[in-house]
């Protein structure tokens, strides 16, 4: 069964340091997601993308997000400038159509010290 | 607005008890879906209720939809081991439709052998 992959597993950066994440979603979804999950807390919505654009964003995906498509296979999350409060659990998402059923990746830890 | 609330947020159970878990919001949604996370996993699609009233069952799982779309509940018959993680709630979100996924906090299942 296809499956979404996502790496790093665990990233460990210094405060101020740019972090590339990783994903490769399954080959026929046409939606993609990023959403993140601090220890302990509920799963929150990041950015959404479809057609090779941002479709929405939620207040957190600041100036220092940025996320591309670049070759139709891998889906980046890209943080400019970390924080220590970027400190999180990322998963990438994707699904078929759109309101329906999101596949998960494993996710990436991502700690910044 | 678009949050929806889930009670309770944590369960302890002996094995072989029920649990249920619960989902409410304050608008109308067009559709609930239910994820499992194990610890240290990432969330997996458990199910997605659409119609008003409507009560779908996986093995010991039982899931219901509120007659006004407001409320969600997921109750495990039974409990086992294999039960154990945090069960969370999510409805597509937003105006735009992007398909972006709102969470509830979750419930974290405990189940003692």
């Amino acid at each position: 069964e296809p499956e979404v992959t996502q790496t790093p597993s665990h990233q460990v950066t210094q405060m101020g340091q740019e972090v590339i994440l990783r994903c490769v979603p399954i080959s026929n979804h046409l939606y993609f997601y990023w959403y993140r999950q601090i220890l302990g807390q509920k799963v929150e919505f990041l950015v959404s993308f479809y057609n090779n654009e941002i479709s929405e964003k939620s207040e957190i995906f600041d100036d220092q997000f940025s996320v591309e498509r670049p070759d139709g296979s891998n889906f980046t999350l890209k943080i400019r400038s970390t924080k220590l409060e970027d400190s999180a659990m990322y998963f990438c998402a994707g699904g078929l159509r759109q309101q329906e059923t999101q596949y998960f990746g494993p996710g990436t830890r991502l700690l910044v010290l | 607005g678009q949050q929806v609330m889930q009670i309770p947020q944590y369960q302890h159970v002996q094995e072989g008890e029920d649990f249920t878990t619960y989902c409410n919001s304050s608008t109308t949604l067009s559709n609930i879906q239910w994820y499992k996370q194990r610890p240290g996993g990432h969330p997996v699609f458990l199910i997605q209720l659409v119609k008003s009233g409507e009560v779908k069952k996986q093995k010991r799982l039982t899931f219901q939809f509120g007659e006004a779309k407001k409320n969600s509940s997921l109750h495990i018959t039974a409990t086992q081991t294999t039960d154990v993680g945090t069960y969370f709630c999510a409805h597509p979100g937003g105006s735009s439709n992007t398909g972006k996924l709102i969470f509830g906090q979750g419930t974290t299942l405990q189940v003692k052998p």
